[in-house]
């Protein structure tokens, strides 16, 4: 079974510093996805930046980046020029390649990493 | 366009109660998922649908989670007999298959 580790619980960051959230994951697997989602205080959950493992160029959305380092299973998210809004609880996600009978669609989350940024 | 929704947001059961959760998915969307979190941690894997077939239950705690989505659209999570260690937010989220999840806003479930 995969799993997913964030080993950071809370980080803070200064409003437009940069700050990277950790996560790690554990796979046998050759080829999946590797997901970002940002989960607001009692807001819904929503998808922040997306990684397909067979790619080697690190994906990038806006001030969102990523670095991927398959050998390693490390997947890091980067936010520059942080904004007030981007406060929130941040999870790490893996999910495998679907097989033939429809499953393994399911995502396997890490405990989250709450990011506070201070104005 | 409308999201996913659930309901209801908020729902208190007495230890032993049976509950019904409801997701309405996006339209046109095939799959559908549900999810548990608890206080604290990520959302973990419950079930999973493909139009009205669930195709993984894996994740189902035990024999009182039971899950349906009889026309492929909105689908019912129900909780027998509930159980303090049930308390939990119980999301809900649909996809177009192999693309993005769209989540809800959950439903917080206490029991107790």
């Amino acid at each position: 079974a995969q799993t997913v580790t964030q080993s950071q619980p809370e980080m803070s960051v200064q409003e437009a510093e940069t700050v990277t959230l950790s996560c790690t994951y554990d796979t046998s697997e050759s080829d999946y996805y590797l997901f970002w989602y940002k989960q607001p205080p009692s807001r819904q959950m929503i998808l922040v930046i997306r990684q397909e493992a067979y790619k080697q160029q690190n994906a990038t959305e806006n001030r969102f980046s990523v670095n991927f380092q398959k050998a390693a299973k490390s997947f890091s998210l980067k936010i520059s020029d942080s904004q007030l809004g981007d406060a929130a609880m941040y999870f790490c996600a893996y999910r495998s390649q679907p097989n033939s009978g429809g499953s393994n669609y399911k995502l396997t989350f890490g405990k989250g990493t709450l990011l506070t940024v201070n104005p | 366009g409308a999201g996913v929704s659930q309901s209801p947001r908020y729902k208190v059961a007495k230890r032993g109660q049976d509950v019904a959760l409801r997701c309405d998915p996006i339209s046109g969307h095939v799959s559908l998922f549900w999810y548990q979190q608890a206080l604290g941690q990520g959302p973990e894997f419950l079930t999973y649908f493909q139009n009205e077939a669930q195709l993984d239950k894996s994740g189902l705690p035990s024999d009182r989670f039971f899950a349906e989505r009889p026309e492929g659209s909105v689908s019912t999570l129900k909780i027998q007999r509930t159980q303090q260690e049930d308390s939990a937010v119980y999301l809900c989220a649909s996809s177009l298959g192999l693309h993005e999840q769209f989540f809800g806003p959950g439903t917080r479930l206490t029991v107790l």
